[in-house]
């Protein structure tokens, strides 16, 4: 069971570039999550998902997209990094159901914009 | 939005100590959830304790929902517990978004 799996773990950018961090749980969550944390800070909710096809703006998310067209899956897309978005991003994910509704996290990406 | 507040900022404490830590919370809330996240960056849950006690091990944690805060008690603390320990609040209204304070960071002494 591997949980929450974040890919990259680590990764460099230039400013103005691209991206997308991929997530994926095999938990069959219906809620997903973004998280940024910068240096030493708490986190910050980018977006979230209540299901596939459902998603919304969290505290912080310009700069940002997202989508969700299935369960399992919940990237997050940086259009045009800037150095403001040098952070380490978590995804989670959580149950609907469950009596005992746990935030599940990935293990991280670190993002750097130079 | 609401706010979350924890306290203390940070915490040095010997082996074998205990302590407590403190989240405010400004709104009712649906759930909250205390986590540990290690020095390498990993974020494991807690507990998850919207109100009422819960322990394990050597931690244990009340909320008073009514009273809007959260407790986490660590006795006879080991440097393993070194990290920063954050709590997070659902809202009761306003979508299902869980949000951070921002942490208290704790480092145990040998």
């Amino acid at each position: 069971n591997a949980g929450v799996t974040q890919t990259p773990k680590f990764r460099i950018l230039k400013i103005g570039q691209s991206m997308t961090l991929q997530c994926a749980q095999d938990m069959n969550h219906n809620y997903m999550y973004w998280y940024r944390q910068d240096p030493g800070m708490g986190l910050k909710l980018i977006y979230y998902s209540v299901g596939a096809g459902i998603t919304d703006k969290g505290e912080v998310p310009n700069g940002y997209n997202v989508s969700r067209s299935t369960t399992e899956y919940f990237p997050l897309r940086l259009e045009l990094a800037a150095p403001s978005q040098t952070s380490v991003y978590f995804c989670a994910s959580s149950s609907l159901t469950a009596t005992n509704e746990k935030l599940f996290f990935g293990s991280g990406t670190q993002l750097s914009v130079l | 939005g609401i706010q979350v507040e924890q306290s203390p900022p940070d915490l040095i404490l010997q082996e074998g100590a205990n302590s407590t830590l403190r989240c405010n919370f400004s709104d009712s809330v649906n759930n909250l959830q205390w986590f540990h996240q290690n020095p390498w960056g990993q974020l494991i849950n807690l507990f998850y304790i919207p109100s009422g006690t819960k322990q394990n091990g050597r931690l244990s944690a009340t909320t008073v929902a009514t009273e809007r805060y959260s407790l986490l008690y660590i006795s006879s603390s080991q440097t393993t517990d070194s990290g920063v320990y954050f709590c997070a609040v659902e809202r009761s209204t306003g979508g299902f978004k869980t949000i951070f304070g921002a942490g208290t960071r704790l480092f145990v002494k040998a």
